[in-house]
């Protein structure tokens, strides 16, 4: 079965410095890779996917994902945090494998905390 | 464009009562995909709705339905409610719900079950 796995419950970060959210996934065949933001109370907002081609893959609000297929990972960058950038993140797979069954869908892990601070 | 929108956005319910929520999908879009979203759980799959036909289903219970309108608007319903299905309940949006397209969610409908 396909599965996402977001290692870490929280990241800690100061405001200006570098940050990184890490995914790893498992699928049988060529995944397909999402990156959704969680404001509270808010629905889920997309942020980048990665399909085929490039490993690198840039997307909204200054983030990027860099697909790494020998570690299983694609873990979310960002070279500069905001205070704003304070949410919950998701990293989410869909396997074109398990298309019409149960986990024919986006399988989500569990998401990491980030907390910016000033 | 508009985006995803869900109604109503909060509800109370107590056991064994049924509810019905409701989502509009961006305009254009043909595939509606439903999702559970509770703490210990986390985002897990109802089921997905494609042109008025329920094209994939996640691991839950037959109390669980859902329905998709010609508008392309849809509809889940969950009957006998129980304690456990307190949650934050999605709706995604999709073009036509290829593997490749990105789901575009609605702010959720809270469900608090006493």
């Amino acid at each position: 079965a396909q599965s996402v796995a977001q290692p870490e419950d929280q990241v800690n970060v100061a405001e200006g410095n570098p940050l990184t959210v890490k995914c790893t996934y498992s699928v049988s065949g060529n995944p397909y890779l999402f990156w959704y933001v969680q404001y509270p109370n808010r629905g889920l907002q997309f942020l980048l996917k990665y399909i085929t081609g490039d490993n690198l893959v840039k997307g909204s609000y200054g983030f990027e994902a860099e697909f790494n297929k020998s570690q299983t990972s694609f873990h979310l960058k960002k070279p500069s945090a905001l205070v704003s950038d304070s949410a919950l993140y998701f990293c989410a797979v869909r396997d074109p494998l398990y298309y019409g069954g149960s986990q024919g869908n986006l399988i989500f892990g569990k998401g990491t905390k980030l907390s910016v601070k000033p | 464009k508009a985006g995803v929108t869900q109604t109503p956005r909060y509800l109370i319910k107590t056991r064994g009562q049924q509810v019905t929520l409701s989502c509009s999908p961006i305009s254009g879009h043909r595939s509606v995909s439903w999702y559970q979203q509770t703490p210990g759980q986390g985002l897990q799959f109802l089921f997905e709705y494609f042109s008025e036909t329920q094209r994939n289903k996640g691991n839950f219970p037959g109390r669980f339905s859902g329905r998709q309108f010609s508008n392309s608007r849809s509809e889940m319903n969950v009957s006998t409610l129980e304690l456990g299905d307190s949650a934050l309940y999605l709706c995604a949006s999709s073009l036509g719900g290829g593997f490749q397209e990105t789901q575009y969610f609605g702010p959720g409908t809270r469900l608090l079950v006493l």
